[in-house]
């Protein structure tokens, strides 16, 4: 069973620019949810997707947002990018709560410049 | 605010010596723990989880936690760390009120061999 995948690994962008990034959740799963994860800060929720809707987002501003679609792959989007958006990107996959038990993806390690 | 709180940054112990990582948490309801591994290079992965039941859990590789309701604690233990246990050790915390989990900011396990 393929795990989580999460495209591109690296990214390097620069200030004012937006991004994407891409999860592909484990095969049935329908939940995915998003963290940003900085050195000694652990592990920061934005947003949890489930069958295409958002249930719950964490404290970040609006320039974070997301989307799940009917595959149940979630893209998240942070638009003009701010030096302190540099963090590794990590998505999580649960079959219905993330909650429960959660899946992660190896992430997507973002520089902003 | 609900917090997760992980009371060591980073510890180092030399092999064969016992591990205690503390983790307490700050909301009173009904609570999902677990304590996830993140070893150099790899991705998040689940050392285990209470959900219910014997407060007193086992996970892989040798590790257990004991949750303490009245303390709001459940701690990591291991009575004998090797090389391999190096890693960053994270608590967390699901309320089953909603659809996210809080993080702690992490230990960093360093075994000396």
């Amino acid at each position: 069973k393929a795990g989580v995948t999460q495209t591109p690994r690296y990214l390097i962008k620069t200030r004012g620019q937006q991004v994407t990034l891409s999860c592909s959740p484990i095969s049935g799963h329908r939940s995915v949810s998003w963290y940003q994860q900085t050195p000694g800060q652990g592990l920061q929720f934005l947003f949890e997707y489930f069958s295409e809707t958002q249930r719950n987002k964490g404290n970040f501003p609006g320039r974070f947002s997301g989307r799940q679609f009917s595959n149940s792959r979630s893209e998240m989007n942070v638009s003009t990018l701010e030096l302190g958006d540099s963090a590794l990107y990590l998505c999580a996959s649960s079959p219905d709560r993330v909650d429960t038990e959660a899946f992660f993806g190896q992430g997507t390690r973002l520089t902003v410049v | 605010a609900q917090s997760v709180s992980q009371h060591n940054h980073h510890v180092i112990l030399s092999e064969a010596a016992s591990l205690e990582l503390g983790c307490n948490y700050s909301y009173g309801g009904t609570v999902n723990l677990f304590w996830y591994v993140q070893y150099p290079g790899q991705h998040l992965q689940l050392l285990l989880k209470y959900f219910s039941g014997d407060p007193l859990v086992k996970g892989i590789k040798g590790f257990e936690a004991e949750f303490i309701k009245s303390k709001f604690s459940f701690n990591l233990r291991k009575p004998s760390v090797q090389w391999s246990d190096t890693a960053e050790y994270f608590c967390a915390v699901g309320r089953r009120s909603n659809y996210q989990l809080i993080w702690g900011a992490g230990t960093k396990l360093i075994i000396k061999p």
